[in-house]
């Protein structure tokens, strides 16, 4: 079946450090990959997202590059802001359904 | 506002008792989802129409679920007999009709209801 599996939080970093959250996912066929993002008291966002692989997402200086070989959507950022703290979803779509399969989310917290 | 839209945003209710979400879509999208979310965890796809139609309910949809969507547009989950391990965010997405040019599914998401079962 399918699944995304992405690393724990809580992560936590200083402003202006370099964030990555990795993201693994197992599909068949061909899914399209999105990173949401969730901040505090708000609904789901979509932050970024790549259809095919090698195509990279960005989005608010967040990039993630959709590597079909290692079957991964890494998330990163060069330089965190208190602002970002927030919980990141990597997620799936499957080329041939509808649903979007979830990993656990990766809870963030920027210190100033 | 024309985002996703989800009433009520907080619901507490006892156990054995039956509660009934509502989910505005954005107006021109035909496709919404129902997902649950619990604490620590990513959402749990539940249901997903096309139009009216009902395509796909997942295994978690228990006989005490039910989804409708009678018009097309608005939509409700309602879940009979509650039990304290249905307390959970429901949320609510919608995606607009799948063309050449999107060979995506960008789901937008509704603020979501939490359910609280004592």
């Amino acid at each position: 079946g399918n699944s995304v599996t992405q690393m724990e939080g809580p992560v936590t970093l200083s402003e202006e450090a370099f964030l990555t959250i990795n993201c693994t996912y197992t599909a068949t066929g061909y899914p399209s990959l999105f990173w949401y993002v969730q901040y505090p008291g708000e609904g789901l966002q979509l932050l970024l997202k790549a259809t095919k692989a090698d195509d990279k997402g960005s989005n608010k200086g967040f990039e993630a590059t959709y590597r079909k070989e290692t079957t991964s959507f890494h998330l990163e950022k060069g330089s965190v802001q208190v602002s970002d703290s927030a919980v990141y979803f990597c997620a799936l779509s499957p080329n041939s359904g509808y649903a979007l399969n979830f990993g656990k989310g990766t809870s963030l917290l920027v210190t100033p | 506002d024309t985002g996703v839209s989800q009433n009520p945003r907080h619901k507490i209710t006892k156990r054995g008792q039956n509660v009934t979400f509502r989910c505005d879509p954005i107006s021109e999208h035909n496709r919404l989802y129902w997902y649950r979310q619990t604490l620590g965890q990513g959402p749990e796809f539940l249901t997903y129409f096309q139009n009216e139609a009902q395509l796909e309910k997942s295994r978690l949809l228990s006989d005490r679920f039910s989804a409708e969507r009678p018009k097309g547009s608005f939509s409700t989950l309602e879940i009979q007999r509650t039990e304290q391990g249905d307390s959970a965010m429901y949320l609510c997405a919608s995606s607009p009709r799948m063309t050449s040019r999107s060979s995506y599914n960008e789901q937008f998401f509704g603020p979501g209801t939490r359910l609280t079962v004592l």
